[in-house]
């Protein structure tokens, strides 16, 4: 049982570039979120999908973009990556909302 | 606006009791979670706290005060590999809203 696989784990991007996190879940889990982590900062929710078809904005969804591919995948698209977008991106799933969130392993994002 | 406030860092040594806490302001409350992660790894869920009271879960226990807006999460008997930060966490409006996390370093 794999939980919450991200791919890929490490990605180096130049400015003005393009990419796709991936996000895949096998617990069956109506809801997925995708979250970044700065130094000091916390998680902070970009987006979320309560469940197939829908997606929502979180906190800071500037510069994102999200697809509900079907209830197993939730994809997050930097179309014009910046600087700024350097981060640790959390992809997570549960089956309740507000409680027992499983995280993936993380993608480690530099942008220069 | 919502804010979740907990310590930046804690020391304790092995064996000791340490206690994270945790005061929020959020618009709507869905219950307290606890989540801990290790350097370099992925957030894991270690409690909720959905009504008043002390919930126990080996070593470790969390509390909520909803009149207070306030909670904590206690840990006994550390051990080395306790070292990790952790994060209290609100639901609100839909979703999880996350704490800047208190690093905890456990000394021998």
């Amino acid at each position: 049982n794999a939980g919450v696989t991200q791919t890929p784990k490490f990605q180096v991007l130049k400015t003005g570039q393009s990419m796709t996190l991936q996000c895949a879940q096998d617990m069956n889990h109506n809801s997925m979120y995708w979250y970044r982590q700065d130094p000091g900062m916390g998680l902070r929710l970009i987006y979320y999908s309560a469940s197939e078809g829908t997606t929502d904005k979180g906190e800071v969804p500037n510069g994102y973009n999200v697809s509900r591919l079907n209830k197993r995948e939730f994809s997050l698209r930097l179309e014009s990556a910046a600087p700024s977008q350097t981060s640790v991106y959390f992809c997570a799933s549960s089956d309740r909302d507000y409680y027992g969130y499983t995280f993936g392993s993380g993608t480690r994002l530099t942008v220069v | 606006g919502q804010s979740l406030e907990q310590p930046s860092e804690v020391t304790a040594v092995e064996g000791a009791i340490v206690q994270i806490n945790c005061t929020y302001q959020t618009s709507g409350f869905y219950g307290l979670s606890w989540y801990q992660q290790h350097d370099g790894g992925a957030p894991t869920f270690l409690s909720y706290n959905a009504l008043d009271g002390l919930e126990e879960t080996g070593r470790f226990s969390s509390f909520l005060s909803r009149s207070d807006s306030y909670g904590y999460l206690l840990l006994q008997e550390l051990q080395m590999k306790d070292s990790a930060s952790y994060f209290c966490a609100v639901g609100s409006q839909g979703n999880l809203i996350f704490g800047k996390g208190t690093k905890l370093s456990v000394k021998p």
